[in-house]
């Protein structure tokens, strides 16, 4: 299986914080990498596909970046609506998807 | 507007067996694969299982290949998870998931749209 690995866990920021979230590879997955935002008490909703492209309605303050190993989700300034759990997820291996552990946005 | 409605979660003992159902809604459902997508309280996501739009490609994960089983009614517009040999482990929100293509072993597969979850406890 292909492990992905997130960094941080968790983050505090401020309302107009720029954040940066870290999602490793095990093995080099090209650019098939997922992204998704799961608020308290919701289902995960699909966020950033294929490592750059945005889901339909989703605000130009996130963007994706990377290739083989390593990505990067990034909020270019953080919103109330934002605070959430972010899950990168590999589509390389197909149908054997594999999630990170998550990254806790938190509000400071 | 699409819909996803998981049902049939519940408390079974260890060993014992519970069978999930997924109403969808508001979409074309043989035209996609589905899948179930777990997550063990206050733990992150595990895929689980898939199976492709005509029902004929099934893919389950290591942990639980050969007690799970899913299938799919075309005309009924349900995907269903039959869960066997239940374990401690095996207790989690389990979320049914549509995916973006008829089939779900290519390249770039994401998941477009979650249901709520049926809470799934395994506990003696």
């Amino acid at each position: 299986d292909i492990q992905m690995t997130q960094s941080p866990s968790s983050l505090s920021a401020s309302l107009g914080d720029g954040v940066t979230i870290t999602c490793r590879a095990s093995q080099r997955i090209s650019t098939y990498l997922n992204w998704y935002q799961q608020k308290p008490g919701e289902a995960p909703k699909l966020l950033i596909y294929d490592t750059f492209v945005l889901e339909s309605g989703v605000p130009s303050r996130f963007s994706g970046s990377g290739s083989g190993t390593e990505f990067t989700l990034t909020i270019s300034s953080l919103q109330p609506e934002d605070f959430a759990i972010y899950y990168c997820q590999q589509s390389y291996s197909t149908p054997f998807i594999t999630f990170g552990g998550g990254t806790k946005v938190e509000i400071k | 507007e699409m819909q996803l409605l998981e049902s049939g979660g519940g408390l079974v003992q260890p060993g014992g067996s519970l069978r999930l159902s997924c109403a969808a809604s508001g979409f074309t459902f043989s035209d996609y694969a589905m899948t179930w997508v777990r997550q063990a309280p206050g733990r992150g996501l595990e895929w689980v299982s898939a199976i492709g739009g005509s029902g004929s490609a099934t893919y389950y994960a290591d942990s639980v290949k050969g007690r799970f089983t899913i299938s799919r009614d075309n005309v009924k517009n349900t995907v269903s998870l039959q869960m066997n040999n239940l374990r401690a482990e095996d207790t989690a929100l389990y979320h049914c998931v549509k995916t973006m293509r008829e089939t779900f072993n290519g390249f770039g597969e994401r998941l477009d749209y979650w249901g709520q979850g049926a809470l799934v406890s395994v506990s003696s």
